[in-house]
């Protein structure tokens, strides 16, 4: 079956830092991969997404790079506030990223520090 | 996008008895879904809810313990049934909307 792996937290970085936050999947065929972030009393909300083997999603200066040949997902920020503290999940669909389709990783908290 | 109230956001009840759920969307959608996480695990689909239909349960999950109603196209209910502590989790609504996936805040259930 499908699964999705990704670093445990909590990730604790200072501001301007630069992150990374592993995500390796397994699927057959070729899913869609997404990330979702959940900032703190709020829910769950789609922050990129890559539907295609080396296709880029970008948003709110995240990307991440859909690699087929290592299963990855790596989700990247050049820079990171305070305001990207939050938790993120990426997750993988095979069905076009419809919920019912949808297998999600365990989350990571990410904590930046000013 | 869509707007979703859930509530309640968090309750402590005690074993045996059963929690109601609401999820409230601010625009009329076909499909909503019910999820959980539990304690260091990853999100899982409990049910699918379309109005007018009876919901459909994912493998592991039965209606007797998670009933769900969804009586029109903007709100939806999911019980928790005679809860043990191992019903302690996190339980999500989400809808599907112009192609995208919205998520409420979620119900932090503890069991004790």
């Amino acid at each position: 079956g499908n699964s999705v792996t990704q670093m445990e937290g909590p990730v604790t970085l200072s501001e301007e830092a630069f992150l990374t936050i592993n995500c390796t999947y397994t699927a057959t065929g070729y899913p869609s991969l997404f990330w979702y972030v959940q900032y703190p009393g709020e829910g769950l909300q789609l922050l990129l997404k890559a539907t295609k083997a080396d296709d880029k999603g970008s948003n709110k200066g995240f990307e991440a790079t859909y690699r087929k040949e290592t299963t990855s997902f790596h989700l990247e920020k050049g820079s990171v506030q305070v305001s990207d503290s939050a938790v993120y999940f990426c997750a993988l669909s095979d069905s076009g990223g419809g919920a019912d389709g949808l297998t999600f990783g365990k989350g990571t908290h990410l904590i930046i520090q000013p | 996008s869509a707007v979703i109230s859930q509530k309640p956001s968090r309750d402590i009840c005690q074993r045996g008895t059963s929690l109601t759920i609401q999820c409230q969307v601010d625009s009329q959608v076909t499909m909503m879904f019910w999820y959980r996480q539990q304690p260091g695990q990853s999100l899982t689909l409990i049910a699918t809810a379309n109005q007018g239909s009876e919901a459909t349960y994912e493998s592991g999950f039965v209606i007797d313990k998670f009933p769900i109603s969804r009586p029109n196209l903007t709100f939806s209910t999911l019980t928790v049934s005679n809860m043990s502590p191992e019903d302690s989790s996190i339980y999500l609504c989400s809808v599907e909307a112009n192609e995208k996936l919205f998520f409420g805040s979620g119900t932090q259930l503890s069991v004790l």
